[in-house]
């Protein structure tokens, strides 16, 4: 959908370890956002970016940080995992106008053991 | 602070047999509400959208409601069927001119048995 691709699809890593997750698109989407999916929470919003070199936090965005360099690409990174941060990944993006819908990847199941 | 809840939380059918799935929140100023269907190991797809002009919308056996006074919605699924075992999300955005970041209820997960 919308041409998103997420990388990897899965990942185990071991507490301490920096993990940096990526998402690429194929449709020059303005809006990249990442979420978080955890049972009794939902998806939650980590950080998000309105343009390249443009990024905000969301609502869970503490031991996570972002980059986008190019419209097409936008990273995620975990500078020293932890345990907490167990939980499926899943990128978003959006054209930003109008009533534009969310275009989701499948999602990048992460392990911290 | 804006607020979607959905109810209920859990949902378990029969096939062929309709269910309605419940939205309400508290987002302002109001933009547009959909319906996100999530297949299990898979990203949200849209559903369906509501402005605030609109009363009723369906996509198949999809019907979404909005009561914009009331600040509900609902997801009516008419003779289900196998495949509509997924998780339900309602998403409200505000101010389509701003920062353009809608608020997720925690979604309905619903399970067709035949």
């Amino acid at each position: 959908d919308a041409g998103i691709t997420q990388s990897p699809r899965h990942k185990v890593t071991e507490t301490g370890t920096p993990v940096t997750l990526r998402c690429h698109q194929t449709e020059n989407h303005r809006y990249m956002y990442w979420y978080r999916q955890d049972p009794g929470h939902g998806l939650r919003l980590i950080h998000y970016s309105y343009g390249v070199k443009d990024t905000d936090k969301g609502e869970v965005s503490d031991g996570y940080s972002v980059s986008r360099s190019k419209t097409e690409d936008f990273l995620l990174t975990l500078e020293s995992a932890t345990s907490s941060q167990t939980s499926v990944y899943f990128c978003a993006t959006c054209f930003g106008t109008g009533n534009s819908p969310l275009h989701f990847g499948n999602g990048t199941r992460l392990t911290v053991t | 602070k804006n607020q979607v809840e959905q109810s209920p939380q859990s949902l378990i059918i029969l096939e062929g047999k309709n269910c309605t799935l419940q939205c309400n929140y508290t987002v302002s100023p109001f933009s547009n509400l959909r319906w996100y269907k999530q297949d299990t190991g898979r990203g949200p797809v849209s559903l369906t959208i509501m402005t605030f002009s609109e009363n009723t919308k369906s996509n198949g056996r999809y019907t979404a409601t909005l009561d914009a006074d009331t600040k509900q919605s609902s997801l009516h699924i008419t003779a289900s069927q196998l495949s509509d075992s997924a998780s339900y999300i309602c998403v409200v955005s505000a101010n389509p001119g701003g920062s353009y970041i809608p608020t997720f209820g925690r979604g309905t997960s619903l399970i067709v048995h035949p």
